[in-house]
């Protein structure tokens, strides 16, 4: 069965900063997808960026870009020149490419940017 | 276009109590799925459909039940309430192919509480 790990429950940065948040996962697949989801305070759950296995780049969306290392079974994100608006929970989640539906989750990255 | 609409977006329940969330969506996608998302936990599947007709269960399907007798409706069954039902719930959809964009669509999710 996959699993996906964020070993970090919470961070803080000061605006402006660059910040990274780790994820891990574990699965026998080759194919898959990988996403990277934040949830604002306001409870709505908005997709930041999404990775095929089968590229070799790495995604950007702007400000945010990941860094996946297939073989070490990493998707770490990073956030350049952090905005108030950033602050959220950042959640890692994990899809067969042949799934039905399933996504398999991280508990979560909980992170503040300060001013 | 709404999107993914969830119903109600609070609801307090007394345990044995039976309700129903209603998800609807107008993107005419062949995936739904219930969410729920505790706190430190990731989300986890309660049941999912690929279609009118056909659904199945997740990880966490115990005490729920779904339907699926149209495209756009997919609502979540509370047979008798739990202080364990407590949670937030999400329903999500998403088409059956997106061409290599594939992403989730969630709604803005229900706040439910079994006292």
């Amino acid at each position: 069965a996959q699993t996906v790990t964020q070993s970090q429950p919470e961070m803080s940065v000061q605006e402006a900063e660059t910040v990274t948040l780790s994820c891990t996962y574990d699965t026998s697949e080759s194919n898959y997808y990988l996403f990277w989801y934040k949830q604002p305070p306001s409870r709505q759950m908005i997709l930041v960026i999404r990775q095929e296995a089968y590229k070799q780049q790495n995604a950007t969306e702007n400000r945010f870009s990941v860094n996946f290392q297939k073989a070490a079974k990493s998707f770490s994100l990073k956030i350049s020149d952090s905005q108030l608006g950033d602050t959220a929970m950042y959640f890692c989640a994990f899809m067969k490419m042949d799934s039905n539906y399933q996504l398999i989750w991280g508990a979560g990255t909980k992170l503040i940017i300060k001013p | 276009n709404a999107g993914v609409t969830q119903t109600p977006k609070f609801q307090v329940l007394k345990t044995g109590q039976s309700m129903t969330l209603q998800c609807a969506q107008d993107m005419n996608h062949e995936y739904m799925s219930w969410y729920r998302q505790d706190p430190g936990m990731g989300l986890r599947l309660i049941h999912y459909s690929v279609g009118a007709g056909i659904t199945d269960q997740g990880e966490v399907p115990n005490g729920y039940n779904v339907s699926r007798s149209t495209t756009e409706d997919f609502p979540l069954r509370l047979l008798s309430a739990a202080p364990s039902q407590t949670s937030v719930y999400f329903c999500a959809s998403r088409p059956a192919w997106a061409g290599g964009q594939e992403k989730l669509f969630f709604g803005s999710g229900t706040q439910l509480s079994v006292l």
